[in-house]
C-alpha cells in the first residue's frame, strides 16, 4: 500500500491564481480530511469527508472548496490564492468514524504551498 | 466542542521517562483520546488512543483517570530521535466528526 499520497510536495503561486491539491489514499478510508499547518503552528482543520459524496466545513474553510467523487480521491481546491493561504497541506485518511470515536489519522507526506 | 490543553513545550535528556499531560475537561462520554507524534517537515503520526485506564503499546503509555478530564502520554527511556511535537486530540461528534488539534507539546530531548 502506498498509504496516503499528496501532489505536488512544492508549489509556488502568484495572488489570484486558482489551483488544485491531490490527495489518494489507497487503503479504502472512509474518511478523510485537509489540514494546513502554518509555521511553528498546530494543524487546522479545513474540510473533510465522511464518505463519497459528502463533505463539510472544518475550521478554516474559506478560500478553499472539495468534493469526494470517489472513496480514494479528495482533491483540495483553492479558489483564488492569497498570501494568508501560505502554508503546508496535509492530507489524511481513516476507517470509519461514523460508527465509532476512533480517530487514528493516517497523514500524507505535505504540500508546502508560497503565494506570493 | 472538546478542546485539549497541553503544555507548550518541555524538555528532557537521554534516557529519562517523559510524562505529558493533557487536559480534556469537556470529552463526551464516546470520545477516545488519542496522541500523535510530528517531526518537522513530516505529517503527524499516530502514538497511541485510549478509553480509558491505561494503554500501552511497544512506543508509550497512555494513562487515562477515570473521570477522563485529563490524560498523561509516558514515553520510557527518550532518545534524541524523540524530539518531536506531541498533539493531543479528542474526538468531537457535536454536529460531525470533526478532529481539532491544539498546538501540541514541543519536546526537546537533550544528550
Amino acid at each position: 500500500n502506498a498509504g496516503v499520497t499528496q501532489t505536488p510536495k512544492f508549489q509556488v503561486l502568484k495572488t489570484g491564481q486558482s489551483m488544485t491539491l491531490q490527495c489518494a489514499q489507497d487503503m479504502n478510508h472512509e474518511y478523510m480530511s485537509w489540514y494546513r499547518q502554518d509555521p511553528g503552528m498546530g494543524l487546522r482543520l479545513i474540510h473533510y469527508s465522511v464518505g463519497a459524496g459528502i463533505t463539510d466545513q472544518g475550521e478554516v474553510p474559506n478560500g478553499y472548496n472539495v468534493s469526494r467523487s470517489t472513496t480514494e480521491d479528495f482533491p483540495l481546491r483553492l479558489l483564488s490564492a492569497a498570501p494568508s493561504q501560505t502554508s503546508v497541506y496535509f492530507c489524511a485518511s481513516s476507517y470509519s468514524i461514523r460508527d465509532s470515536a476512533s480517530y487514528e489519522q493516517y497523514f500524507g507526506p505535505g504540500t508546502r504551498l508560497t503565494v506570493t | 466542542l472538546a478542546k485539549t490543553t497541553q503544555p507548550i513545550s518541555m524538555d528532557s535528556y537521554e534516557g529519562q521517562e517523559v510524562n505529558i499531560t493533557c487536559s480534556h475537561n469537556n470529552i463526551a462520554t464516546n470520545d477516545y483520546i488519542t496522541w500523535y507524534q510530528q517531526f518537522p517537515s513530516q505529517g503527524p503520526r499516530f502514538i497511541i488512543q485510549g478509553y480509558k485506564t491505561k494503554v500501552t503499546n511497544e512506543v508509550a503509555s497512555l494513562f487515562i483517570p477515570a473521570d477522563r478530564k485529563s490524560s498523561t502520554l509516558s514515553l520510557p527511556r527518550v532518545s534524541l530521535s524523540d524530539t518531536a511535537v506531541y498533539y493531543c486530540l479528542v474526538g468531537d461528534r457535536a454536529g460531525g466528526f470533526k478532529t481539532i488539534f491544539g498546538a501540541g507539546t514541543r519536546l526537546f530531548v537533550k544528550a
